[in-house]
């Protein structure tokens, strides 16, 4: 097993472009989250799937935002209109529905909107 | 709001002197976890506490989480260079996401 990937790691977007992010998990992880982390500060929660249905949305994900985990495996992530305000490392992570939850992380996508 | 406060947020330290990061709140977590993270890099899991009072060891570094479930500690004896980085405590509520601290930037000079 090879952890958990993201792709690309690096977008560079003007403003008002879309972007989308791809994630990985770990192949037996059930469980997938989005987090976003900016400068200086611990990654924030923004969604998070059980299998294909999204169980969860922090108030940080606005209308511009959406996440898809179609077949249970892999996720994406989509920024309509991206904002200045958006440039950020977007990081996902996943885990088991069992014992104590522990989350592995991807290498992140830096997201850096001009 | 459940926060997670970490403390110090900086820490320049010489090889070899121990240390100890906080991380702190008002609420109960079901399991704190603590991680590593390099720059430009995703967190590493170190350890995953879930018993108050528990305490695990993973060579030169000690976690705690306390009595209460409220708090956690990081202690590292005998720093090395190599542990340089951002440390992060994370919370789990129930079966939710995580909760994380803004973190402990460690500099550990050779």
């Amino acid at each position: 097993d090879t952890g958990v990937s993201q792709d690309p790691r690096h977008k560079i977007t003007k403003r008002g472009q879309n972007v989308t992010f791809r994630c990985d998990p770990i192949s037996e992880h059930n469980r997938l989250y989005w987090y976003r982390q900016t400068l200086g500060q611990g990654p924030e929660f923004l969604t998070y799937f059980q299998n294909e249905a999204q169980l969860e949305k922090s108030r940080l994900l606005s209308d511009r935002f959406s996440a898809e985990r179609p077949k249970g495996s892999f996720s994406t992530l989509e920024i309509q209109r991206t904002e200045q305000g958006d440039s950020a490392m977007y990081l996902c992570a996943s885990s088991l529905v069992t014992g104590d939850y522990e989350q592995y992380f991807g290498p992140g996508t830096r997201l850096t909107v001009t | 709001t459940q926060l997670l406060e970490q403390s110090p947020q900086f820490l320049s330290i010489q090889e070899g002197e121990n240390l100890t990061v906080y991380c702190n709140s008002s609420s109960v977590f079901s399991s704190l976890q603590w991680y590593r993270q390099e720059p430009g890099e995703g967190p590493v899991l170190l350890v995953t506490v879930v018993t108050g009072g528990e305490v695990k060891k993973l060579k030169r570094l000690t976690f705690q989480f306390g009595d209460a479930r409220k708090d956690s500690s990081l202690h590292i004896t005998a720093a090395q260079p190599g542990d340089t980085g951002l440390y992060l405590c994370a919370g789990l509520t129930g079966r939710r996401a995580l909760t994380f601290g803004s973190g402990t930037r460690l500099q550990v000079q050779p």
